[in-house]
């Protein structure tokens, strides 16, 4: 079984001040992990996933995210915030090979940025 | 490209009506997944496909009815809506093998129901 905990449902930053969203998972087995990003009444765009390589693994526009296998985590951050950047942030935990078409997401993020 | 392309994207039903969610992909995908969006929930799993002519429930699948003729669709029916199928509707489809396999989304379809 496989579960993702986003531990803020809510989270205001200035623009220009760096961004921490954080998200810890529950599996059973070598994760896959990822980080959507959805814009208002938009689809979801992947900002950046893990796959068992560099455990910092770079994004778009800026983010970047941490695999801590130790903490089960994988926060994602980004040293500057731009307005840009309000959205709602999903992480997101896949399944082993054999359940791979199976995502399991947290119940998300919202990013506020305030000039 | 087309990648996922779902319809309708904005639909009103009546309680009791039936409708079809179309999902296409032309990228040849086996995995292919329905999700619904409400707030405060994140996306949750409907029902899944890893190939053509294998289907199976995800974690709310009731109301829901789902087929996998082609490897290109993977239409997901409303068997008689209820308002609490008021729903924002994802489709999702991937390579098999890697789990690090990218997961592209369609649009979404945002469904009313009255």
């Amino acid at each position: 079984a496989q579960s993702v905990t986003q531990l803020d449902s809510h989270v205001s930053v200035s623009e220009g001040t760096p961004v921490l969203l954080r998200c810890n998972y529950s599996s059973s087995y070598s994760p896959s992990l990822f980080w959507y990003v959805q814009h208002p009444n938009k689809g979801l765009q992947l900002l950046l996933k893990y796959t068992s390589a560099a455990t910092l693994v770079k994004g778009i526009n800026g983010f970047e995210a941490e695999f801590k296998k130790s903490e089960t985590s994988f926060h994602l951050t980004k040293p500057s915030a731009h307005m840009s950047d309000a959205a709602e942030y999903f992480c997101v935990v896949r399944g082993a090979t054999g359940t791979a078409s199976k995502l399991t997401f947290g119940t998300g993020t919202r990013l506020q940025v305030t000039l | 490209n087309a990648g996922v392309t779902q319809t309708p994207k904005f639909q009103v039903l009546k309680t009791g009506q039936s409708m079809t969610l179309q999902c296409a992909q032309d990228m040849n995908h086996e995995y292919m997944s329905w999700y619904r969006q409400d707030p405060g929930m994140g996306l949750r799993l409907i029902h899944y496909s890893v190939g053509a002519g294998i289907t199976d429930q995800g974690e709310v699948p009731n109301g829901y009815n789902v087929s996998r003729s082609t490897t290109e669709d993977f239409p997901l029916r409303l068997l008689s809506a209820a308002p609490s199928q008021t729903s924002v509707y994802f489709c999702a489809s991937s390579n098999r093998g890697s789990s690090g396999n990218t997961i592209y989304f369609g649009e979404g379809s945002w469904l009313t129901v009255v």
